[in-house]
């Protein structure tokens, strides 16, 4: 079965403080994650996705197989991060594709 | 493209009565998804598609619950009878394959 587990629900961290938000995943295929955000009053949108190994608003997310881990990490919080965070895993289903989601992690940043 | 578009985006309603939440995915996309978003749980998949047909419908909490994609450019969710529990925030997403999905602003329904 395919999971994502994000064990906190909320984070709280001071303004310029690193900051890590945790996901884990179960599946037995290949896994291709995500991270979706979701700031105040807007909708969700993919801030960045394992395969790019790109680096979005100074954060960065490493794929550990080995751990089954996709952390979200960022050394220097700003207010502005502020916001609700999704881990996603694609998932392959018999010939078609879901992305299933979990539950998020609220990260605050305060000043 | 405007996006993807929901309707109503809100819905205030009392138990017992009929819920329609509307989607209109963006253009050129062939996956078509359903959330419900929750304190409790989170974003949770209720159903998809795939080129209009209803893939894994696994995640629908009840028969209450029914979605249909009558084409590519429209679907709904439907919830008869609506009950209390089913106030949450309900989301639609499209993508070109579901890689990126693209999410609607959401429509927040309230069962009293």
């Amino acid at each position: 079965a395919q999971r994502v587990t994000q064990p906190e629900k909320l984070l709280s961290v001071f303004k310029g403080a690193p900051v890590e938000l945790k996901c884990n995943y179960s599946y037995s295929g290949s896994p291709e994650l995500f991270w979706y955000v979701q700031y105040s009053r807007q909708r969700l949108q993919l801030l960045l996705r394992h395969i790019s190994r790109e680096s979005i608003k100074g954060f960065t997310a490493d794929l550990n197989k080995g751990e089954t881990s996709f952390h979200l990490k960022k050394p220097f919080a700003q207010e502005e991060d502020s916001a609700m965070y999704y881990c996603a895993l694609r998932a392959f289903q018999g010939g078609s594709e879901k992305l299933v989601f979990g539950k998020g992690t609220k990260l605050t940043v305060n000043p | 493209d405007a996006g993807v578009i929901q309707s109503p985006r809100h819905e205030v309603t009392e138990m017992g009565q009929e819920v329609t939440l509307r989607c209109k995915p963006i253009s050129g996309h062939d996956y078509l998804f359903w959330y419900r978003q929750t304190m409790m749980r989170g974003l949770e998949l209720l159903i998809y598609f795939n080129n209009n047909v209803p893939i894994d419908d696994s995640g629908m909490p009840e028969d209450r619950f029914s979605a249909k994609m009558p084409n590519a450019s429209f679907s709904t969710l439907k919830i008869q009878p609506s009950e209390p529990r089913d106030s949450a925030v309900y989301f639609c997403a499209s993508s070109f394959l579901a890689g990126e999905a693209y999410f609607g602003p959401g429509t927040r329904l309230t069962v009293l």
